[in-house]
């Protein structure tokens, strides 16, 4: 079995300060994940993912994302916020070894996050 | 949204009624998923489909129906046997089902039962 767990429903941080949203993950493998934002009534947008090798991985809209083996952790980071970057973010895993269906991707809730003027 | 189009945008159900949503890509993927987002739960996997004519349930299956007949059509039927239908239905697509290709989405519909 294999699950996301994203701690926080809400992140606030001032615009032009760095941001983490936060991603946890258990499967039984070696994970491959992803990250996607959803702006309201949208559907989701693709960010950026880890299959393997470089544990920093860079995405879109000058996102990246920071793999953690030990921690079993996926955060993902910005170093400097926009409001435009406000949105539901998603975290997903699939165990490399996974096919589709109910052993495919699994998401997490989501995180809420908000950039203040 | 990457190629998918969804339709309708809004959708109005009535009880006892069946409802199909329609979803189509133009990528040439041959992978496709329906998904239900409810507030607070993510996203949950109803339907997937690896090629035409092939299709198999995901987590929440029960009073839903989809169809295969073309690579670029996946539509999705939400039948009178959906007890709690009202969400936000979710359409995506990729290369193939390998765990490390990402998914494209379309911009959903939004199902409300009167």
């Amino acid at each position: 079995a294999q699950s996301v767990a994203q701690p926080e429903d809400q992140v606030n941080v001032a615009e032009g300060n760095p941001l983490t949203v936060k991603c946890t993950y258990s499967v039984s493998g070696n994970p491959y994940l992803f990250w996607y934002v959803q702006y309201p009534n949208r559907g989701l947008q693709f960010l950026l993912k880890y299959i393997t090798g470089d544990n920093l991985v860079k995405g879109s809209y000058g996102f990246e994302a920071e793999f953690n083996k030990s921690q079993t952790s996926f955060h993902l980071k910005k170093p400097s916020a926009l409001v435009s970057d406000s949105a539901l973010y998603f975290c997903a895993v699939r165990d490399i070894y996974s096919g589709g269906g109910a052993d495919g991707l699994t998401f997490g809730k989501g995180t809420h996050l908000i950039i203040q003027p | 949204d990457g190629g998918i189009t969804q339709s309708p945008k809004y959708l109005f159900r009535k009880e006892g009624q069946n409802v199909t949503l329609s979803c189509e890509q133009n990528l040439n993927h041959d992978a496709m998923y329906w998904y239900r987002q409810d507030p607070g739960q993510g996203l949950r996997l109803i339907y997937y489909s690896q090629i035409v004519n092939d299709f198999q349930k995901g987590d929440i299956a029960e009073g839903y129906s989809v169809s295969r007949e073309k690579k670029e059509s996946f539509p999705l039927t939400v039948t009178s046997a959906q007890k709690n239908p009202t969400a936000f239905y979710l359409c995506a697509s990729s290369i193939g089902l390998a765990p490390y290709n990402e998914q494209f989405f379309g911009p959903g519909t939004r199902l409300t039962v009167l």
